[in-house]
Formats: structure tokens, C-alpha cells, sequence
């Protein structure tokens, strides 16, 4: 199975903030790649898809980026609704989540 | 809009078997792939299941293969999941996913219901 490690765990920002979120394959996956953000008792939300394609009707904040195994979600100014738990997810075989990013409010 | 309702979850105890379902309603069913994803509380992410567009490709995760059974009925719009020999550590909340697309191989997944909870404990 492809491993996705995910950092860092915990996030504390502020409103306003850039934000940065890192996942790392531990094999090549392409861009196959896809970001969700759930918040708590909700379902996750599709943002980003093939490692930077951003899904319909999310905002133009998130943004995705890639360099060989390494991907990376930025929020380019984090915004209340923002605060949630954040999943990579390959998808260049069996699915494979990371283990999440918890962005707090610092 | 794209609608998912899970519906099925219960408490069993371990060694005993369950059905999921899933309605799914506003796009055209059997035009895509879906998924069967789980979290157990308090945790991350994992894929369970997946089935293409016509139920010919199935695929499942190491963990629950042999036990769990996906399947569709697309003259129903209705997405399953039999789990058989249940275990404590298939304790989660398990969610319907719709895939991006419609044959086997994977994707990202556009909309989740919001989930059915499964307990498995004596």
C-alpha cells in the first residue's frame, strides 16, 4: 500500500494567515492526489483534485502544488470557515488517506 | 443537488453481519463509480470499498476482504455494502461516496452522505 504522511498533525493560526499543509507518497503517485476539509460531525469536502485542479465552487484561497512525491495544500489568507481537519487522499491505486491536519485558532 | 443517505448502521456484536445501504438521489446514478469509505471515532480516513458504474469491478481495502461484500442496483439508485464476521475494529461511522468518474481504477470523491453508524461490540 502507498503510504500518505501527512504534516504536521496539529496547525494553529490566525485569521488571515497563510497556511501550508504537506503530504508525502511514499511511491510515485503521479498527481493523483485530492484534498478534503471536514469539519466536526459533517462529511468531507472535496477542494482539490489531480494535486492542483480546484473543485467547483470552492474558493480561490485553496490552492494545491506538487513536486514529485511531495504535495502541498496552501490557504492563501485562512478565513473562519476555515478552521476544520484537513485529508490528502492518492488515488493512483487503493485509496490511501493521510492521517489529517487539524487547523486550530491560535 | 447531489443527495447520499446511508441508512443500516447499528450495534452488533463481533462475529455477526450487517447491510449498509445508501440512496442516492440528483445525478445520474449509473453513470459513476462509488465508494463506501469509513472513520472510526475520533480518527482519520480510511477507503473501504468501490464499485464501477455497472458493478463488473469491485475492489476492497486488505482489511476487508473476504468479509465485506459491495454492490449496486442501479434500477434503484441504491449503492450496498454486506459486512460478514464483523470485528470490534470495524466500529466507525461509514460513509457513501459518489467517484469522479465512472469505470474501475480511482478517484476523488465529489459528494458524501453523511454516514451510518456501526458499533460492533458484545
Amino acid at each position: 500500500d502507498i503510504q500518505m504522511t501527512q504534516s504536521p498533525s496539529t496547525l494553529s493560526a490566525s485569521v488571515g494567515d497563510r497556511v501550508t499543509i504537506t503530504c508525502r507518497a511514499s511511491q510515485s503517485i503521479n498527481r493523483w492526489l485530492a484534498w478534503y476539509q471536514q469539519k466536526p460531525g459533517q462529511a468531507p469536502i472535496l477542494l482539490i483534485y489531480e494535486a492542483s485542479s480546484l473543485e467547483s465552487g470552492i474558493p480561490s484561497r485553496f490552492s494545491g502544488s506538487f513536486s514529485g512525491t511531495e504535495f502541498t495544500l496552501t490557504i492563501s489568507s485562512l478565513q473562519p470557515d476555515d478552521f476544520a481537519t484537513y485529508y490528502c487522499q492518492q488515488y493512483n491505486s487503493y485509496p490511501t488517506f493521510g492521517q489529517g491536519t487539524k487547523v486550530e485558532m491560535k | 443537488e447531489v443527495q447520499l443517505v446511508e441508512s443500516g448502521g447499528d450495534l452488533v456484536q463481533p462475529g455477526r453481519s450487517l447491510r449498509l445501504s445508501c440512496a442516492a438521489s440528483g445525478f445520474r446514478f449509473d453513470d459513476y463509480a462509488m465508494y463506501w469509505a469509513r472513520q472510526a471515532p475520533g480518527k482519520g480516513l480510511e477507503w473501504v470499498s468501490s464499485i464501477s458504474w455497472n458493478g463488473g469491478s469491485t475492489d476492497y481495502a486488505d482489511s476487508v476482504k473476504g468479509r465485506f461484500t459491495i454492490s449496486r442496483d442501479n434500477a434503484e439508485n441504491s449503492l450496498y455494502l454486506q459486512m460478514n464476521s464483523l470485528r470490534p475494529e470495524d466500529t466507525a461511522l461509514y460513509y457513501c461516496a459518489k467517484s469522479t468518474h465512472s469505470g474501475g481504477g480511482f478517484s476523488p470523491l465529489d459528494s458524501w452522505g453523511q454516514g451510518t453508524l456501526v458499533v460492533v461490540s458484545s
